[in-house]
């Protein structure tokens, strides 16, 4: 069985620029999370989507931050423009559904913002 | 909120030493609890979990008792290896908040031969 998969693993752009993340969750797995990890830190959820529908994104800074899960499969992440603080690792993480404890995490993009 | 502290590293140990890591913890709700290992170049991997109070889990000769009265989770292993060296983190997630996963600050362990 395919792991969480992400794309791109590294990204370096410049600041005030846009970026993009991918994730596409293991199969049949309804429920997928954003975090970010700060260097050094643990990760911190961005957001929860339960299928299509964002269900908690309490934590994301919508004046730069846009998340979307069309037909509740694949996500995109993005942030527009960037700010050198925003750099750090975004993770991307699966579960068949929000009651299922055990989340399976993708390896990460490393975002660096100049 | 909730809350997770977990001892700083690194931790520098040598093979076949004991290595703790103490975990404690705060929640409004009854938590799970959980350790998560980050290896080099690699992601975040659940290394072993425990549902409720008492519980142990362990996996690869890691152990750690849920521990409600002290609000404790700590990592114990009773013979390091190299390839344990990794960043560790310990995490509770609630159901009332959808099971996100909320993690402490990480500890680097550094096993030498």
């Amino acid at each position: 069985e395919a792991g969480v998969v992400q794309s791109p693993r590294y990204k370096i752009i410049e600041k005030k620029q846009p970026v993009a993340f991918w994730c596409n969750p293991i199969s049949g797995h309804n429920t997928l999370y954003w975090y970010r990890q700060n260097l050094g830190q643990g990760p911190e959820l961005l957001i929860r989507y339960e299928n299509e529908e964002a269900v908690d994104d309490s934590q994301l800074p919508k004046d730069r931050f846009s998340a979307e899960r069309l037909k509740g499969v694949d996500s995109t992440l993005k942030i527009q423009p960037a700010e050198l603080g925003d750099s750090a690792v975004y993770l991307c993480a699966s579960t068949m559904t929000s009651g299922q404890e055990t989340q399976y995490f993708g390896p990460g993009t490393r975002l660096l913002v100049l | 909120g909730d809350s997770v502290t977990q001892m700083e590293g690194p931790v520098t140990l040598s093979e076949e030493a004991f290595l703790t890591i103490n975990c404690t913890y705060t929640a409004t709700g009854y938590p799970s609890l959980f350790w998560y290992v980050q290896y080099p170049g690699e992601g975040l991997q659940l290394l072993l979990k425990a549902t409720k109070a008492d519980d142990k889990g362990s996996n690869k000769g890691f152990e750690a008792t849920y521990r409600k009265e002290t609000t404790s989770f700590h990592l114990e292993k009773g013979s390091v290896q190299v390839s344990d060296s990794a960043v560790y983190f310990c995490a509770l997630s609630v159901r009332a908040a959808g099971n996100k996963l909320t993690f402490g600050g990480g500890t680097r362990v550094l096993v030498k031969p």
